[in-house]
């Protein structure tokens, strides 16, 4: 069975520090998503990670996934407010249609 | 604005009574999708439907039934349903379910079942 976790579950850091966010799963993936939520809304995607080694970057975000560690990271360079939200990974089998979510990450940035 | 509709919004029925969740998708997507977000566990896949037919069903119990009349509607059912039902039913769609699609999701129904 897919499995799916995320690390750490609660994150509470100040403004421009650094952080990594972690995503395991368990089993041969062929894509990866990363996804915000903030409170009250909606998931809304943020990247798409396809291939062993792939990073993309949006803004102060940047995505990488490792299929052979089965790892992708969500790293956050000089948080700012704004980005306080919860953030998911998801992962899809081969083959299958069924994206397997991770628990989230509840993201807050202090002033 | 994602281009996914749902209604209603908050929803609160008891367990005999019968209602419907609607969701909507305006940006010509094949595929649909109903997850469900409880307070203390992951999304959860309901069903998945590609071009009107159904090809996903994660066990789901039969007092949840979903339709989809066409490719831009999507319907759930619900049906004596019990209190661990209340949560956050979230509805998805994607131009097809192959390889590199990502969902857009609707703003979701909160459910509270008394």
């Amino acid at each position: 069975e897919l499995k799916v976790e995320q690390n750490p579950l609660f994150l509470s850091m100040q403004e421009g520090k650094n952080y990594t966010i972690y995503c395991n799963y368990s089993t041969t993936s062929d894509r990866l998503y990363w996804y915000r939520q903030d409170p009250g809304k909606s998931l809304e995607s943020l990247f798409v990670l396809l291939s062993n080694g792939a990073v993309k970057q949006e803004g102060r975000l940047m995505a990488s996934l490792d299929t052979k560690a089965r790892l992708s990271t969500l790293h956050i360079t000089a948080a700012v407010h704004d980005l306080s939200a919860t953030y998911f990974c998801a992962v899809v089998r081969y083959n299958n249609n069924d994206m397997r979510f991770g628990a989230g990450t509840r993201l807050t940035v202090k002033p | 604005e994602t281009g996914v509709t749902q209604t209603p919004r908050h929803l609160v029925m008891g367990m005999t009574n019968k209602k419907s969740l609607k969701c909507e998708q305006h940006l010509g997507h094949n595929a649909m999708y109903w997850y469900k977000q409880s307070a203390k566990k992951p999304l959860e896949l309901m069903f998945v439907y590609s071009l009107e037919e159904r090809v996903e069903n994660n066990s789901v119990p039969s007092r949840f039934s979903p339709e989809c009349p066409n490719s831009s509607h999507l319907f759930l059912h619900l049906h004596t349903l019990q209190p661990e039902d209340s949560a956050l039913y979230l509805c998805a769609s994607s131009s097809g379910t192959a390889t590199n699609e990502k969902l857009f999701f609707g703003s979701g129904t909160q459910l509270s079942v008394l």
